[in-house]
């Protein structure tokens, strides 16, 4: 069974930073392309970043680009998004996903952060 | 204001079919087939109900079907069932600007 469980989530003050962590489990990992989607409460769904299977491909949303970083590590099964430099507008519950055929077929159950002083 | 624009909501009684339409330009929905579907239970994560544009992943519903017109894509739910009460989001690949995008979101009621 595919699982992805997402930790590291919390409340931070604005400028402050977070690592998210999401544990993959059921598949291959390291076949996979693997995304961030994160959804503001009561908002709607949008991307975030996306990483290709061996990690040397990265590609970002313009709003989160030069302040997050997501990386992977192949050999825990695990991906991961730094997220520094964090402003109210990145307050968001943040989906780690597996990229099926040109989709997100798996969801984690997500990782709620909040930036607020 | 999100990329591809859908209805904010749509409601139907049991048993009947409903249509979601999601419109977007030639340069995401109109020029590509990378069109998905997730369904949104209230603090649920999202799930897969249909991807380039038709396909349902395997134990998704019949009653759910995708369809592709121009740059408006189509979810259509027939035998509408109270569980089926959820939002729903569509998705396109864009070959402009942000390279993933989606929908607002539609609120689908059972009455």
């Amino acid at each position: 069974e595919v699982q992805l469980v997402e930790s590291g989530g919390g409340l931070v003050q604005p400028g402050g930073s977070l690592r998210l962590s999401c544990a993959a489990s059921g598949f291959t990992f390291s076949s996979y392309w693997m995304s961030w989607v994160r959804q503001a409460p009561g908002k709607g769904l949008h991307w975030v970043a996306h990483i290709n299977q061996d990690g040397s491909q990265t590609f970002y949303v313009d709003s989160v680009r030069g302040r997050f970083t997501i990386s992977r590590d192949n050999a825990k099964n695990s991906l991961y998004l730094q997220l520094n430099s964090l402003r109210a507008d990145d307050s968001a519950m943040y989906y780690c996903t597996r990229a099926g055929v040109w989709s997100w077929d798996y969801w984690g159950q997500g990782s709620l952060v909040t930036v607020s002083s | 204001q999100s990329a591809l624009t859908q209805p904010a909501s749509v409601s139907a009684s049991p048993g009947q079919s409903i249509t979601i339409s999601c419109t977007g330009t030639s340069s995401d929905i109109g020029g590509y087939n990378h069109v998905s579907w997730f369904q949104q239970h209230p603090g649920k994560a999202p799930k897969l109900m249909i991807y380039e544009v038709s396909n349902r992943p395997s134990g998704v519903s019949d009653r759910f079907s995708g369809s592709k017109s121009g740059n408006t894509a189509s979810l259509t739910i027939s035998g509408l069932l109270a569980e089926d009460e959820a939002d729903y989001y569509c998705s396109s690949y864009a070959s402009s600007g942000t390279p993933w995008l989606f929908g607002g979101g539609t609120k689908v009621s059972v009455l």
